[in-house]
């Protein structure tokens, strides 16, 4: 149990195009998913924090604008990277908390976004 | 703020021998702790979450120690396999931050056969 899906797996675009990026708890709710970014032998840097039904909140220093949070439903969180340049390309990885239930964060298995 | 630190940022060791691997934080008022496993391209895995409270957690191979007082844990590896390679990251879930983790910067591990 436990499972986060995340979707795609990796992705190119061309520059000036949008990405949307899935996240997906498959076999539990998730009130809180949580977006992060990490760049080559570093660490996650935390960008949002998504809660279904409301506005994500953002990290300091992270573009509201140019990072689209949705959180529809208790199971899917969407990350869109609008207008994306060279420098968006990065590994971008998902987590989401169980409505209740067990205290670990789970994580999806990133995406890969490369922009050309 | 909390500040988790990995030490060391990496590690090599011939096969059959036990891994050590070190997480410190400086705000001690922390839910848990929980140490993952991510491998190249991939994303995270938990291996054990250790509350407050506990001081220890096992899983098969592994032992997670925990000393809040002191602001470290310590995950212990036994008798390593080259399917153990990966890196290793900790994070705490602190009561000043709510929700969020606070990420180390991990520690990459190459066992040798």
């Amino acid at each position: 149990g436990a499972v986060v899906s995340q979707h795609p797996s990796w992705v190119i675009c061309k520059s000036g195009t949008s990405v949307k990026i899935e996240c997906r708890s498959l076999d539990f709710q998730a009130t809180t998913m949580f977006w992060y970014r990490q760049f080559p032998k570093q660490s996650l840097m935390l960008m949002a924090t998504s809660n279904e039904g409301s506005k994500a909140t953002y990290e300091q220093g992270v573009e509201k604008d140019k990072f689209l949070i949705n959180h529809a439903s208790l199971t899917l969180s969407t990350l869109t990277v609008t207008s994306a340049h060279p420098e968006d390309s990065s590994f971008y990885i998902c987590s989401a908390r169980s409505r209740g239930g067990r205290p670990e964060a789970f994580f999806g298995q990133g995406t890969r976004l490369t922009v050309v | 703020k909390q500040e988790v630190t990995q030490i060391p940022a990496a590690l090599s060791v011939p096969e059959g021998e036990n891994l050590v691997l070190n997480c410190s934080f400086t705000d001690s008022a922390i839910y848990n702790l929980q140490w993952f496993r991510q491998d190249p391209g991939k994303g995270l895995t938990s291996l054990l979450l250790i509350q407050s409270s506990q001081r220890e957690q096992t899983s098969g191979r592994l032992n997670a120690s925990l000393d809040k007082s002191s602001g470290r844990s310590t995950l212990y590896i036994a008798a390593s396999q080259p399917g153990d390679s990966a890196t290793y990251l900790c994070a705490v879930k602190d009561k000043a931050a709510g929700n969020k983790l606070t990420f180390g910067g991990g520690t990459r591990v190459l066992v040798k056969p």
